[in-house]
């Protein structure tokens, strides 16, 4: 069945750092991918998303690249910010308006 | 335009009571998802309503946990009996329609 793997966390990084949270999916045909990201006592958030293969999905200055090849989609932000602390979701939805198949969520600590 | 509402934020239930949790989709939204986030653990797909109908109740456990959204008023996930191994966070997201979901606050919930 379909499903999605994320790094383990937490990760702890220092204030302006590189940030990558790897994500990699299994699915049939061509799914759709998300990352969420919630925060501390509140909901899921959209943070960005990509429907079909090499397109760049990119917000408040994170981006993820859909790529079938490798079956990746692969947070990055150049440069991470202490409000950046929360939960990552890494998420794939197989069909128009189907479920989402979330990964395990991968804990961000930016330190000052 | 309100967001998803979910209440209450927090129920506390004993073993062998009924836990009822209620997600009011945004305003135009007709399909209605419900998620489970047991600790440390991602987001489980539960069930996928619209209006009088249930699309996909693949993720619902066999007994006890039961949904519905009606024609009027917000969509219902009912729990009877609960256990201790119910106590999680459980998100309602809306939809319009298509891929993108908005999440609730959650329902946290716990059983003593």
């Amino acid at each position: 069945g379909n499903s999605v793997t994320q790094m383990e966390g937490p990760v702890t990084l220092s204030e302006e750092a590189f940030l990558t949270i790897n994500c990699t999916y299994t699915a049939t045909g061509y799914p759709s991918l998300f990352w969420y990201v919630q925060y501390p006592g509140e909901g899921l958030q959209l943070l960005l998303k990509a429907t079909k293969a090499d397109d760049k999905g990119s917000n408040k200055g994170f981006e993820a690249t859909y790529r079938k090849e490798t079956t990746s989609f692969h947070l990055e932000k150049g440069s991470v910010q202490v409000s950046d602390s929360a939960v990552y979701f890494c998420a794939l939805s197989d069909q128009t308006g189907g479920k989402l198949i979330f990964g395990q969520g991968t804990e961000l600590s930016v330190k000052p | 335009n309100a967001g998803v509402m979910q209440n209450p934020r927090h129920l506390v239930r004993r073993r062998g009571q009924e836990a009822r949790l209620r997600c009011s989709p945004m305003k135009g939204h007709s399909h209605v998802y419900w998620y489970r986030q047991l600790p440390e653990e991602g987001l489980k797909f539960m069930v996928y309503l619209q209006k009088e109908n249930i699309i996909d109740e693949s993720g619902m456990p066999k007994e006890r946990f039961s949904a519905e959204f009606p024609k009027e008023g917000p969509s219902i996930l009912r729990i009877q009996q609960v256990v201790r191994g119910d106590s999680a966070a459980y998100f309602c997201a809306s939809s319009p329609e298509g891929n993108e979901q908005f999440f609730g606050p959650g329902t946290r919930l716990t059983v003593l």
